[in-house]
């Protein structure tokens, strides 16, 4: 199964300003999942990152606050743009497990915006 | 569209007591079937899955069966301990095409007490 390695793990932020979140991954996949989890709540899916082609957005998320890059098979980042108080949360990345199901989710980014 | 309906928390139980942590689906088709575990400061664990109708997850001592008449996936454990304080989340996610994204549930919060 893969293992995901991301990065930072945890950041306080001015407002105004923006955080890139990178996540390595040890196998190549071929989508990645960029999720959000604000405090008491369940998982919000941001994006999915395809390598080679413009991440696919869900409602309520848009490329100019939060720009994704998949240069390769192993490798995705997630910028959290002009940021605001609102953007603070954890941040997360997944990949699938294996075929049948199953995600694998790097251990998050918890960011603050003061 | 696809949701993921599970019991509202936070549920309290005594050590050694029994667990279920409720979980409703609606989707189309056949997805499969997931519980996710957030330990206190960790991040998500898979804990259990079921791809197909009436395949049994389990893994740590905890259950669940993938009903598709009552289109149901509930989580059991015989004995909790006070380890298994957490956040579970039951989620879904279909196992083709090109958005093969979860689908959560809003996680339900166990306190086991000794």
């Amino acid at each position: 199964s893969a293992v995901i390695s991301q990065k930072p793990s945890r950041d306080i932020c001015q407002r105004g300003t923006s955080l890139t979140i990178q996540c390595q991954v040890d196998s190549q996949v071929t989508m990645m999942f960029w999720y959000r989890q604000q405090p008491g709540q369940s998982l919000t899916l941001i994006a999915t990152a395809n390598q080679g082609s413009e991440a696919t957005y869900e409602s309520g998320f848009v490329i100019d606050k939060f720009p994704i890059s998949r240069p390769n098979l192993t490798f995705s980042t997630l910028t959290v743009s002009n940021m605001s108080p609102e953007d603070s949360s954890i941040y997360l990345c997944s990949v699938i497990r294996d075929i049948g199901g199953g995600y694998t989710f790097g251990s998050g980014t918890r960011l603050t915006v003061v | 569209g696809d949701s993921v309906t599970q019991m509202e928390g936070p549920v309290t139980l005594s050590e050694e007591a029994f667990l279920t942590i409720n979980c409703t689906y609606t989707a189309t088709g056949y997805p499969s079937l997931f519980w996710y575990v957030q330990y206190p400061g960790e991040g998500l664990q898979l804990l259990l899955k079921a791809t197909k109708a009436d395949d049994k997850g389990s893994n740590k001592g905890f259950e669940a069966t993938y009903r598709k008449e009552t289109t149901s996936f509930h989580l059991e454990k015989g004995s909790v301990q006070v380890s298994d304080s957490a956040v579970y989340f039951c989620a879904l996610s279909h196992n083709a095409g090109n958005n093969r994204k979860l689908i959560w549930g809003l996680g339900t919060s166990l306190a086991v007490n000794p």
